[in-house]
């Protein structure tokens, strides 16, 4: 199991330009997480999806970010235009089916995160 | 969500147990302790997760107390590889599946050779 992969690892770039951070979840993982860290903010919750489908994007801090999630292996997080401010390492996260016994919910895997500097 | 409250930093000796606490005083009858890590530069990782009951798995071991307004995660044998923020989340599991988890601070933990 390769875990949750996230690409590109580092992206500098320079205000105004669009960047789309991308996130491979774990085979058979049903729910994907978008997170942004800064040392200010701390870990955020941007969007979660549940089955490919958006269940909460209040975290999503202004129009400028949008999250798709086409299929369940993939997932992009893209921002347009980018700010300085937009600064931050950038999680993606799956978790499976809790089942109906709810085992195993909540119980989150990490990528290993795309550190994004805008310029 | 229940709020959670944690030291911001704790020191433990290489091969002592650390004893992380957290106060969860407003937790409401059906929502479950998690805890997460994050060792620097990587994502958060999970740890364990308990409802009332004790629990123990390969990396840890839950104790919630009674009346569960609080709970301590220990690592038996701590080692320099544990040096981490940890991270106390109380939630519900619902019957629709999983949900979004809210990190707060955590307490940042380092171990002393």
């Amino acid at each position: 199991d390769a875990g949750v992969i996230q690409s590109p690892r580092h992206e500098v770039t320079e205000m105004g330009q669009e960047v789309t951070l991308r996130c491979k979840p774990i085979s058979g993982h049903n729910s994907l997480f978008w997170y942004r860290q800064t040392m200010m903010r701390g870990l955020e919750l941007l969007i979660y999806f549940n089955n490919n489908v958006p269940i909460d994007d209040s975290g999503m801090p202004e129009d400028r970010f949008s999250a798709k999630m086409p299929n369940a292996s993939f997932s992009t997080l893209k921002i347009q235009p980018s700010e300085p401010r937009d600064s931050a390492v950038y999680f993606c996260a799956s978790s499976p089916d809790p089942g109906i016994l709810n085992s195993g919910a909540n119980v989150l895997t990490f990528g290993a995160g795309s550190r994004l500097t805008v310029l | 969500d229940a709020k959670t409250t944690q030291p911001t930093s704790m020191d433990c000796a290489e091969g002592r147990a650390a004893n992380l606490p957290c106060n969860h005083s407003t937790i409401s009858g059906n929502e479950y302790v998690y805890w997460y890590r994050q060792i620097h530069s990587q994502g958060p990782q999970y740890i364990i997760h308990g409802l009332k009951n004790n629990e123990t798995n390969e990396m840890a071991s839950l104790i919630i107390t009674e009346d569960r307004k609080s709970s301590t995660l220990i690592l038996p044998h701590a080692t320099l590889r544990d040096t981490a923020v940890y991270y106390c989340i109380v939630r519900v599991l619902s019957n629709f599946g999983n949900e979004k988890l809210t990190f707060g601070t955590g307490t940042r933990l380092t171990i002393i050779p």
